[in-house]
């Protein structure tokens, strides 16, 4: 059963870096023929998916979030992670890494991280 | 398309059947996905596949496509059933994903 956990600061301040991880067991993200999805969810409002990557090579982003995200995936510690840089107030939101499943259906979630852009 | 489009509200009267509807042009060459998100809580699946339930999710949840729109039916709404509901798939490219704006259940 694929597990799926998010870390990283819950404070970033506007015009730094927003950093997180998706730590994941029960799979091996780096073999695993799956895509790894970064998704976010400002408050109170719906999902918007931010980009995903694919055994650590290949990567897609949000054409609306490009400029400013990177995916990347530590194969030695079977997790990925997500930067976004020159976040505003408009970044903040909860953040959930997913698993793009086998049934072209983001299968498994993690429980989310609010991560917050204030001074 | 890069466009998923859902109702904002739909109501429900507890024990009825409701359908909540995802309409897109890459419904045409994709299958939906549907996720049961309640308050403070991650979305969950509940259909793939077009028609298919992960397990540990009831039987009164189906769903079904006709053309470029996706459906989700409860048979029988229960009270738990109330939360927001997102479709998505890929776009008709195929390299991005899409999320509906999602739906607000209420059963009265």
């Amino acid at each position: 059963q694929v597990q799926m956990q998010e870390s990283g600061p819950g404070l970033v301040k506007p015009s730094g870096t927003l950093s997180l991880t998706c730590t994941v067991s029960g799979v091996s993200i780096s073999s695993s023929s799956n895509w790894w999805t970064w998704v976010r969810q400002p408050p109170g409002k719906g999902l918007e998916w931010i980009g995903e990557i694919y055994q650590g090579t290949d990567t897609t982003y949000s054409p609306s979030l490009q400029s400013r995200v990177i995916i990347s995936m530590d194969k030695s510690k079977n997790h990925f992670s997500l930067r976004l840089t020159s976040v505003t107030a408009a970044d903040t939101a909860v953040y959930y890494c997913a698993r793009w499943g086998d049934y072209e259906t983001l299968d498994s979630w993690g429980q989310g991280t609010l991560v917050t852009v204030s001074s | 398309s890069s466009e998923l489009t859902q109702d904002p509200d739909v109501s429900v009267a507890l024990g009825q059947t409701v359908r909540i509807t995802c309409q897109g042009d890459s419904l045409r060459s994709y299958y939906a996905g549907w996720y049961q998100q309640k308050p403070g809580q991650a979305p969950i699946l509940v259909i793939f596949n077009k028609d298919m339930r992960p397990s540990g999710i009831p039987d009164r949840f189906s769903g079904s496509t006709s053309g470029n729109t996706a459906s989700l039916t409860i048979t029988g709404a229960q009270a738990e059933d109330e939360a927001d509901y997102y479709c998505n798939s890929r776009d008709s490219s195929g390299k991005y994903l899409l999320f509906g704006g999602g739906t607000k259940l209420t059963v009265l």
